[in-house]
């Protein structure tokens, strides 16, 4: 099983549209999880954090379900410019000369297109 | 945004060539890292340097050579490479990659590498 999941897409929606994206972990013991933008061929960048309680911050929405380890994204009325890819993105840790550090893990990606 | 900046932009090498890919982060970042995007592919990390100690070394092959001076500059030698290391290469920072430390990434601009 992958340690992050995501549906690749595409998601083709007309602006104004609601989408979902869902995203699954394997590490129970995953402490942190955010959400990333990625533009074709850019780097990606942070959209946003996601918390226990969900979160909101404008048109979008994240919420964790730990006991189910899945993570969404909510967009509500679309913009062009929300055309990306979103990256859902695992903080877990690993060991290394017996210390633990934190690392990121990320997903494959969701490809969203917003059309006219 | 200047926060984390990398050069050369593009790179074209052949096989044989030896030549350095540089980071440099200005957001006061304990922890650097190296990640390899190719084409369909999640991020693949390959170095964590954490307070200019190496953590994670992820099974890289010994052609790519990291090099961390200070926290705020990383390096990335490299030397006789093969056509599939053709990739974008990015670099990213955070605050510090210790224990479960949820602390966000923030990325570079990337390197798009082609070897010939």
């Amino acid at each position: 099983r992958k340690e992050v999941e995501q549906d690749p897409g595409p998601f083709n929606v007309p602006e104004g549209a609601t989408v979902a994206f869902n995203c699954t972990y394997s590490n129970s013991a995953s402490q942190s999880f955010f959400w990333y933008r990625q533009d074709c061929r850019k780097e990606p960048k942070l959209l946003m954090s996601v918390y226990s309680s969900g979160n909101e911050d404008g048109r979008f929405t994240a919420q964790l379900n730990r006991a189910s380890q899945y993570i969404s994204l909510l967009i509500r009325d679309s913009k062009l410019s929300d055309s990306a890819t979103y990256l859902c993105v695992v903080n877990g840790f690993d060991y290394a000369g017996g210390t633990s550090y934190g690392k990121l893990t990320f997903g494959q990606g969701t490809i969203l297109t917003v059309h006219p | 945004e200047t926060g984390v900046t990398q050069t050369p932009r593009h790179l074209v090498m052949g096989m044989t060539n030896k030549k350095s890919l540089k980071c440099e982060q200005h957001l006061g970042h304990n922890a650097m890292y190296w990640y390899k995007q190719s084409a369909k592919k999640p991020l693949e990390l390959m170095f964590v340097y954490n307070f200019k100690e190496q953590t994670e070394n992820n099974s890289v092959p010994s052609r790519f050579s990291p090099e961390c001076p200070n926290s705020s500059h990383l390096f990335l030698h490299l030397h006789t490479l093969q056509p599939e290391d053709s990739a974008l290469y990015l670099c990213a920072s955070s605050q510090e990659a210790t224990g479960l430390a949820p602390y966000e990434q923030y990325f570079g601009p990337g390197t798009r590498l082609t070897v010939t």
